[in-house]
Parts: C-alpha cells; sequence; structure tokens
C-alpha cells in the first residue's frame, strides 16, 4: 500500500498569510493526488485533482503542485474561510490512501 | 447529491447495511465510494464500486466482512458491514469519483453528509 504523509500536522498563520502544506508518498504516484478541504462537522471538499488541477468553483488563491512523491498545497492570502483541516489521498492505485491532515489554525 | 442513511448503534459483531442514494446526475456513469471518519480522526477509503458493478475494491482492514453493492435502477449504492469491530465506529461518507467511467485516479468531487456508526454495547 502507498502511504501518504502530511506536514506540518498543525499550522497556525494570519489572515493574509500565504501558506503551504506538504505530502510525501512512499513511492512514485505521478500526479495522481487530490487535495481536500474539510470544516468541522462538514464533509470533505474537493480543492485540487491531478496534483494542480483546480475543481471547479475554488477560489484561485488555492493552488497545488508536485509529482512522484512529493507535493505542496499553497493557500496565499489565508482568508478567514480557509481555517480548516486539509487532506491529500493518493489515486495511483488501490487501496486509496490519505494523509493525517494538516490542521490550519488562526494565530 | 447523495444522501446516506442506515447508520446506527451495533453491537460488536453484529451487521449493518448502509445505503447513499443519489439525484442529480447519471449514475450509472460514475464509480462510487464508501470512506470513513473515526471520531477525532483523519479519513481512511473503505470500498469502491465501478459503475457497472464489475469491479470492486476494498481496504485491507475492511476485507472479507464488507461488501459494497449498487442497484443503478434505484440511483443507490450500499455498504453491507458483518461482523463489526468497535474499530468500525465512524462516520461513513458515500463519495463520488470525478471521471466518469473510470476506477483509476479516483478524486472525489461530491460527498454525502454523512451517516453516523456507533459499534458498542
Amino acid at each position: 500500500d502507498i502511504q501518504m504523509t502530511q506536514s506540518p500536522s498543525t499550522l497556525s498563520a494570519y489572515v493574509g498569510d500565504s501558506v503551504t502544506i506538504s505530502c510525501r508518498a512512499s513511492q512514485t504516484i505521478t500526479t495522481w493526488l487530490a487535495w481536500y478541504q474539510q470544516k468541522p462537522g462538514e464533509a470533505p471538499k474537493l480543492l485540487i485533482y491531478r496534483a494542480s488541477s483546480l475543481e471547479s468553483g475554488v477560489p484561485s488563491r488555492f493552488s497545488g503542485s508536485g509529482s512522484g512523491t512529493e507535493f505542496t498545497l499553497t493557500i496565499t492570502s489565508l482568508q478567514p474561510d480557509d481555517f480548516a483541516t486539509y487532506y491529500c489521498q493518493q489515486s495511483k492505485s488501490y487501496p486509496l490512501t490519505f494523509g493525517g491532515g494538516t490542521k490550519v489554525e488562526i494565530k | 447529491q447523495l444522501l446516506e442513511s442506515g447508520g446506527g448503534l451495533v453491537q460488536p459483531g453484529g451487521s449493518l447495511r448502509l445505503s447513499c442514494t443519489a439525484s442529480g446526475l447519471t449514475f450509472y456513469y460514475y464509480g462510487l465510494s464508501w470512506i470513513r471518519q473515526a471520531p477525532g480522526k483523519g479519513l481512511e477509503w473503505v470500498a469502491v464500486v465501478s459503475g457497472d458493478s464489475d469491479d470492486t475494491y476494498y481496504a485491507d482492514s475492511v476485507k472479507g466482512r464488507v461488501t459494497i453493492s449498487r442497484d443503478n435502477s434505484k440511483n443507490t449504492v450500499f455498504l453491507q458491514m458483518s461482523s463489526v469491530r468497535v474499530e468500525d465506529t465512524a462516520v461513513y461518507y458515500c463519495a463520488k469519483i470525478r471521471r466518469m467511467m473510470l476506477l483509476s485516479g479516483a478524486a472525489f468531487d461530491l460527498w454525502g453528509q454523512g451517516t453516523v456508526v456507533t459499534v458498542g454495547s
């Protein structure tokens, strides 16, 4: 199985900051990576697919990059609505696996 | 949208069937998964079924204890759970694969609100 490791597990930032979340795969997944945002009590929401493709309706301040085993999610000009937990997920092979999550908190 | 049902309290070793009914999409075209989240924990993928039911995959943690199936005439996907364990306690989400007709490269662009399964006495 492919293991997904996210860092950091928690991130504190101010509104307006730019933040980066990392995700590492235990083996190459080319660009088969997705990013999700989850708020408390809600279902996850797809932000990015194929490592860097922005899902329809998602603000352009969200961007994804990377290939192989190293990936990043960047949020530029953090907004109050962006404080949430973010997960990466590999879709290279089954069983699908998620990273452990990164909680973005208000500083 | 996707609407899950069937969750509840079940004793260890018992059985439960979860349902997820879709509306507003061409159901047959899309693979569907169940993904769960234990209290205070991260997301765990559980199972997937292709649009035509020909292909299914399971997480090792549930293999042999759960069966995913679908009824395209009712726009519904099911998760039959048996021999449940305390560690199966979670919110269970139904989620649709973004790409039509394919299970590969699965990213999930539509999620239900979740149904809560609690395993205990």
